[in-house]
């Protein structure tokens, strides 16, 4: 069961580089979401995604943008990365109603920006 | 004031002691909530989801919640070592997807 996969795992950039971290859910989820995650700072939702064909800003947006591809993929990109954007990325998706609210998250995005 | 708050200890008990983690919410008109638990290094995975006043007991975790009060704890019961780990609360504020996430609380139970 593949669940949430995210690409890649880690990534050294280097400030000023541009780079695309990709996701995608095979539970036929509406919901999908990133998030970051930095030291005492907990969970910060980026953007997320309701359905196909949407995107909201979250907490944090300044400095990523989305793109939700289609139901399965939603993916988040830095244009030109900064080192304050050096942190840990889950991308996550979540059911409806009845399919339940759980969130499942993905492994993790370990991203360092030099 | 940040949308969801929670004491990030961290939270020392003794094994087999009841852990109490505690989280307030500034959105009146939310409706869902939520208990993760992440390990280090690895993702959050949901404990448990509590949606009316009052408590929701599974096992040895027990989730209250008081709408009024805008808190919403997590009781562990005869704490375990391997329950040692960040506990995250969740809230999606104005009734929608919009999931946001408390900063979390680190639990340390001493064997």
């Amino acid at each position: 069961n593949a669940g949430v996969t995210q690409t890649p795992k880690f990534q050294v950039l280097k400030t000023g580089q541009s780079m695309t971290l990709q996701c995608a859910q095979d539970m036929n989820h509406n919901s999908m979401y990133w998030y970051r995650q930095d030291p005492g700072m907990g969970l910060r939702l980026i953007y997320y995604s309701a359905s196909e064909g949407t995107t909201d800003k979250g907490e944090v947006p300044n400095g990523y943008n989305v793109s939700r591809l289609n139901k399965r993929e939603f993916s988040l990109r830095l244009e030109s990365a900064a080192p304050s954007q050096t942190s840990v990325y889950f991308c996550a998706s979540r059911g409806d109603g009845d399919s339940g609210n759980t969130i499942y998250f993905g492994e993790g995005s370990w991203l360092t920006v030099v | 004031q940040k949308e969801v708050e929670q004491n990030s200890g961290p939270l020392s008990v003794p094994e087999g002691a009841i852990a109490s983690l505690n989280c307030t919410y500034s959105d009146r008109v939310s409706q869902s909530f939520f208990w993760y638990r992440q390990y280090s290094g690895k993702s959050p995975e949901l404990i448990m989801s509590i949606y009316s006043n009052g408590d929701k007991e599974d096992g040895r975790f027990t989730a209250q919640l008081n709408k009024a009060s805008q808190y919403v704890s997590l009781l562990i019961r005869d704490s375990q070592p391997s329950d040692s780990a960040t506990y995250l609360c969740a809230v999606d504020p104005g009734g929608g997807f919009k999931t946001i996430f408390g900063a979390g609380t680190r639990l340390f139970v001493k064997a």
